[in-house]
């Protein structure tokens, strides 16, 4: 079965400075991986999603992801963050073939700014 | 955009309550989910289902059931809801498996006295 984890509960930075947010996962081939966002009071939206070919992805809003098969990680980062990116992210994972009809989610990094 | 709605948006019951929880999307997608959240935990799978008349268990399904009575309505029953259910549930849909996006509805806050 797959697993991810997101090893920080919480990450601050300055407005304009760079994002790298975490994530690992445990599968033995190579997943399906996802970012979501869920900003307040609403539901998850879809950032950006791996599942082959160029191991750098590009989702919304200027947010990119880069899948290291040899380290298991799929991080997410950001040039230049904004008070809108303030959110809580989660990292997803499934497997190929007849384990891809669910997605395991990470707990979850809560993303803000430093006033 | 796809369109799945949630109600209530908030819910409160007491102990050994009957709670129904509503989802319905209108984007014909064969596959629906109801997640909890809960700090510290992230979103955990309940139920999920494939179709109409279809039901696969989640991850933890304990003390839920669940009913999908057409493609589009999926409801998720808590027929002696517990203090340990007071949760955020989102549901969730997405057209196929694999890679497909799943789209969110906005949740509903149960709160379970």
């Amino acid at each position: 079965a797959q697993s991810v984890t997101q090893p920080d509960a919480r990450v601050t930075v300055s407005e304009g400075a760079s994002l790298q947010l975490r994530c690992k996962y445990s599968y033995s081939g190579t997943p399906y991986l996802f970012w979501y966002v869920q900003y307040p009071r609403q539901g998850l939206q879809l950032l950006l999603k791996y599942y082959s070919g160029d191991p750098v992805v590009q989702g919304v809003n200027g947010f990119e992801a880069e899948f290291i098969k040899s380290n298991s990680s799929f991080h997410l980062r950001k040039a230049s963050v904004h008070w809108s990116d303030s959110a809580v992210y989660f990292c997803a994972v499934s497997a190929p073939g007849t384990g891809s009809n669910r997605l395991t989610f990470g707990k979850g990094t809560k993303f803000s700014l430093i006033p | 955009e796809a369109a799945v709605t949630q109600s209530p948006r908030n819910k409160v019951t007491v102990t050994g309550g009957n709670v129904t929880l509503s989802c319905r999307q209108t984007n014909s997608h064969n596959y629906m989910y109801w997640y909890r959240q809960d700090t510290g935990h992230g979103l955990r799978l309940i139920h999920y289902s494939y179709g109409a008349g279809n039901l696969q268990i989640g991850d933890v399904p304990d003390g839920y059931k669940a009913t999908r009575t057409t493609q589009e309505d999926f409801f998720l029953l808590l027929e002696l809801a517990s203090p340990s259910q007071t949760s955020l549930y989102f549901c969730a849909s997405r057209r196929d498996w694999g890679v497909e996006t799943l789209y969110f509805g906005s949740g509903t806050r149960l709160t379970v006295l």
